[in-house]
């Protein structure tokens, strides 16, 4: 069946530095992907999504390439801030007929310090 | 505009008992979707209506767990003879429709079992 995995956290970062956040997935065809974050004490909510092969997903400085050769969508943002700490799941959606649920990664808990 | 709304948004209960968990959606949201989280398993699928039909149950864990949405709108969660495996944030979320269009989702119901 489908799966997602995530880079093990937790992840402490300084202000300004660059992020990457490993997202590999298992899934035939062509999966729908995506990155939510969930901010302390908040909900799940979508940060970022790609549909098809080597679309690129961006929102808030964050962005993710789907790679379709290496199966992966890593979250990657060139300069983060401590509003960025949150724990970031990603997400797969299965491209088979009535497949509609999401398949999550584990997590990852982003800490960022000033 | 309003989100997706859950209650209780904590819920203590002792082995055994039953317990209901109400999930609003999205007013015009024809979608809804279960999904669990906890601590050994991640986010997990539950179930997913598509109006008040389920087309996929897959994810629920055993038959102690069944869930219904009434006039395409508001979804109950049961759980009957809760067990301390069940302990667990329930999560609801909706979307307009299947695909890749974005599941918004609520701020969970934390159960746990004593």
């Amino acid at each position: 069946g489908d799966s997602v995995t995530q880079m093990e956290g937790p992840v402490t970062l300084s202000e300004e530095a660059f992020l990457t956040i490993n997202c590999t997935y298992t899934a035939t065809g062509y999966p729908s992907l995506f990155w939510y974050v969930q901010y302390p004490g908040e909900g799940l909510q979508l940060l970022l999504k790609a549909t098809k092969a080597d679309d690129k997903g961006s929102n808030k400085g964050f962005e993710a390439t789907y790679r379709k050769e290496t199966t992966s969508f890593h979250l990657e943002k060139g300069s983060v801030q401590v509003s960025d700490s949150a724990v970031y799941f990603c997400a797969l959606r299965g491209s088979n007929f009535g497949n509609e649920k999401l398949t999550f990664g584990t997590g990852t808990r982003l800490t960022i310090i000033p | 505009g309003a989100g997706v709304s859950q209650s209780p948004s904590n819920k203590v209960t002792e082995k055994g008992k039953d317990v209901e968990l109400r999930c609003d959606p999205i007013s015009g949201h024809t979608a809804l979707y279960w999904y669990r989280q906890s601590l050994g398993q991640g986010l997990e699928f539950l179930i997913y209506f598509q109006g008040n039909s389920a087309p996929d149950k897959s994810g629920l864990p055993s038959d102690r767990f069944s869930a219904e949405r009434t006039g395409g709108s508001v979804s109950t969660l049961t759980i009957q003879r809760t067990q301390q495996e069940d302990s667990a944030v329930y999560l609801c979320a909706s979307s307009f429709g299947g695909g890749a269009t974005e599941q918004f989702f609520g701020p969970g119901t934390r159960l746990t079992v004593l």
